[in-house]
């Protein structure tokens, strides 16, 4: 079984300040993660990926997400927030299943 | 490219009524995943397809709801009766062959109100 927890329902962050938004699995085997982002009235849409190889992975609208085997993690992070990355972030895992599992969820919001 | 379509993107109806979803998923991909959503529960997955067949339905939260897919480019959710409970944000998503390192492609959500 796989599983994924976001550990932040809710982050508030000012505007050009730096975001961290954790997430942490659990699986018996490989795993691929993903973060996706929903803005407002949206679907789900791919912010980046890590499959293999770099550890550290980079995205669209400059987040990056660092895998760490060791702790379970895969933490997305950007260095400076703008108003429009308010949104809500999903982290998904996918492992022997095949099918991803999704967190909860973490709503960012920034505030200028 | 034209993404994962679904329509209505809002309904709003009486209880007791039926409602049906529709979805056409992005072309050449052959899973296709209904979810819904909502404060409560977050996102959950209903039922996926693969090649047109239903693979998991063990997320379909009562006989009231069923899901069809008589082709490739073309998938139903239908609540029937509807009930107030049944009022959420409803997504279709697709994609190809997974591995499990192909990503999800998701639609815009349709928003049902059952009043």
């Amino acid at each position: 079984a796989q599983s994924v927890t976001q550990l932040d329902s809710q982050v508030p962050v000012f505007e050009e300040a730096p975001v961290e938004l954790r997430c942490n699995y659990s699986s018996s085997v490989s795993v691929y993660l993903f973060w996706y982002v929903q803005y407002p009235n949206q679907g789900l849409q791919l912010l980046l990926k890590y499959l293999s190889g770099s550890t550290l992975v980079k995205g669209i609208n400059g987040f990056e997400a660092e895998f760490n085997k060791s702790q379970t993690s895969f933490h997305l992070r950007k260095p400076s927030v703008h108003i429009s990355d308010t949104a809500e972030y999903f982290c998904a895992v996918t492992g022997g299943s095949y099918i991803p599992t999704f967190g909860r969820g973490t709503s960012l919001i920034v505030h200028p | 490219d034209a993404g994962v379509i679904q329509s209505p993107r809002h309904e709003v109806t009486e209880m007791g009524q039926e409602v049906t979803l529709r979805c056409k998923p992005i072309s050449g991909h052959d899973y296709l995943f209904w979810y819904r959503q909502t404060m409560m529960r977050g996102l959950e997955l209903l039922i996926y397809f693969n090649n047109n067949v239903p693979i998991d339905d063990s997320g379909m939260p009562e006989d009231r709801f069923s899901a069809k897919m008589p082709n490739a480019s073309f998938s139903t959710l239908k609540i029937q009766p509807s009930e107030p409970r049944d009022s959420a944000v409803y997504f279709c998503a697709s994609s190809f062959s997974t591995g499990g390192y192909q990503p999800q492609h998701f639609g815009d959500g349709t928003r049902l109100s059952i009043l």
